[in-house]
């Protein structure tokens, strides 16, 4: 059983439709999680992150944990064009030299 | 400041054959990471280093090696080049402070084919 599960799609949505990605995990240990967006032959930047369980929303961005469920979420609102990326979910423990255990990436298409 | 950068863009190698990934960081950075990404998979974790001359190894780190001797640079050295080493490279790095969002800031990648 991999660590970090991601569907990696391809999703496919109209402009202004609501975008919801997921990931579930089987290390209960983790406390960071985050969601970092790529776009094309780009490195991965951090959209948002939530520390332990909770909401979080930024703009049109709302990150879910649920850790008795080990699940999280991104969900998109009113989805643009520009939302267009590959988004992997990541994790990591409160120590341990702060690395990420990713997820495989959910490549999302907005049309116009 | 240039934050992650990383040289080469491209590369294709003949099997057997070694090089070396350059990647640096001017933000004074503690902590730096190599990840290797391929289709479908995720980003994979190589090889880390918590400081100047101390690294560790990752997930995956068979058939490469690195080297920490300044804050600033961490070279990843492949010796023998092999197929199943045909992916995307990626670094990062972050502060060695404990922070909120524990981000890691991505270098632009080095696409590598191994014929």
């Amino acid at each position: 059983q991999k660590e970090v599960e991601q569907d990696p799609g391809p999703l496919s949505v109209p402009e202004g439709a609501i975008v919801s990605l997921n990931c579930t995990y089987s290390n209960s240990a983790f406390q960071y999680f985050m969601w970092y967006r790529q776009y094309s032959r780009k490195g991965p930047e951090l959209l948002m992150y939530t520390y332990s369980s909770g909401n979080k929303e930024d703009g049109r961005f709302t990150a879910q944990v649920d850790k008795s469920s080990k699940y999280i979420s991104l969900f998109i609102r009113d989805s643009q064009p520009s939302d267009s990326a590959t988004y992997l979910c990541a994790m990591s423990l409160l120590s341990n030299d702060y690395k990420l255990s990713f997820g495989a990436g959910t490549t999302v298409t907005v049309r116009a | 400041n240039a934050g992650v950068t990383q040289t080469p863009k491209f590369r294709i190698l003949k099997i057997g054959q070694s090089m070396t990934l350059q990647c640096a960081q001017d933000m004074n950075h503690n902590y730096m990471y190599w990840y290797r990404q391929d289709p479908g998979m995720g980003l994979k974790l190589i090889y880390y280093s918590v400081g100047a001359g101390i690294t560790d190894k990752g997930e995956v780190p068979n058939g490469y090696n690195v080297s920490r001797s300044t804050t600033e640079d961490f070279p990843l050295r492949l010796e023998l080049a092999a197929p199943s080493q045909t992916s995307v490279y990626f670094c990062a790095s972050r502060p060695g402070l404990q922070r909120e969002n524990n981000e890691q800031f991505f270098g632009p990648g080095t696409r590598l084919t191994v014929l």
